[in-house]
């Protein structure tokens, strides 16, 4: 496709639900980034894959959070046990180089995601 | 450890004046600078970015941005408002590259008065 996709771009879940999110990249781009948008706020960092490595997974902010890049294209976000404060939207960003290039992030429309 | 500053969380101009979207960061090693703009429901799209290079940034939409290092600031300009305009603005740094993750300023929501 032309750009990121990510889906579903709305997921309404009950408290304690695991849910998963869908980034498509750019085809080609090397470099994948994963960013939590709470309400009225900037984007946060939550994890970096060149191809299929996961380089930085810094911003994860529990071990409910998981991503996942098996073979360097398709990323999935993966949050189990769901609580409210998890209610934000995900944004996934890609790129065509590796770190320390001045290629530019592409970002996704984003997957808004609702705790109930 | 590196962080953004946007002073103000909203701003209103009319139609035709000048826009003026402040950013100030904090960075240890020399930063990559960006501006990107944000419609209702949508991705973040990239205006202008400073890498290296002249200090004075041109991007699309008749924006613009001067990297002035004395001050720590990366201040969006556009000379006339239009309507279009009105959006969600970021400001953000990276440390290491264009392609390095980006630390965010919690932006401003600029309106534009007819």
């Amino acid at each position: 496709g032309a750009g990121v996709s990510q889906s579903p771009r709305y997921k309404v879940a009950k408290r304690g639900q695991d849910v998963a999110l869908r980034c498509d990249p750019i085809s080609g781009h090397v470099s994948l980034f994963w960013y939590q948008q709470a309400l009225g706020q900037g984007p946060e960092f939550l994890t970096y894959f060149q191809n299929e490595a996961q380089l930085d997974k810094s911003g994860l902010p529990s071990d409910r959070f998981f991503a996942e890049r098996p073979e360097g294209s398709v990323s999935t976000l993966k949050i189990q046990r769901t609580q409210q404060e998890d209610s934000a939207v995900y944004l996934c960003a890609s790129s065509y180089q590796t770190t320390g290039t001045n290629q530019p992030q592409h970002f996704g429309d984003g997957t808004r995601l609702s705790i109930l | 450890a590196q962080s953004v500053t946007q002073l103000g969380s909203h701003v209103s101009v009319s139609e035709g004046a000048l826009v003026l979207l402040r950013c100030n960061y904090s960075s240890s090693v020399p930063p990559y600078l960006f501006w990107y703009v944000q419609y209702p429901n949508q991705g973040l799209q990239l205006l202008l970015k400073y890498t290296t290079g002249a200090t004075l940034v041109k991007g699309i939409n008749g924006f613009e941005a001067e990297f002035k290092k004395s001050e720590t600031s990366f201040h969006l300009t556009k000379p006339s408002a239009h309507m279009s305009d009105a959006a969600e603005y970021f400001c953000a740094v990276s440390v290491t590259g264009a392609n390095s993750k980006l630390t965010f300023g919690k932006g401003i929501t600029l309106s534009v008065r007819p």
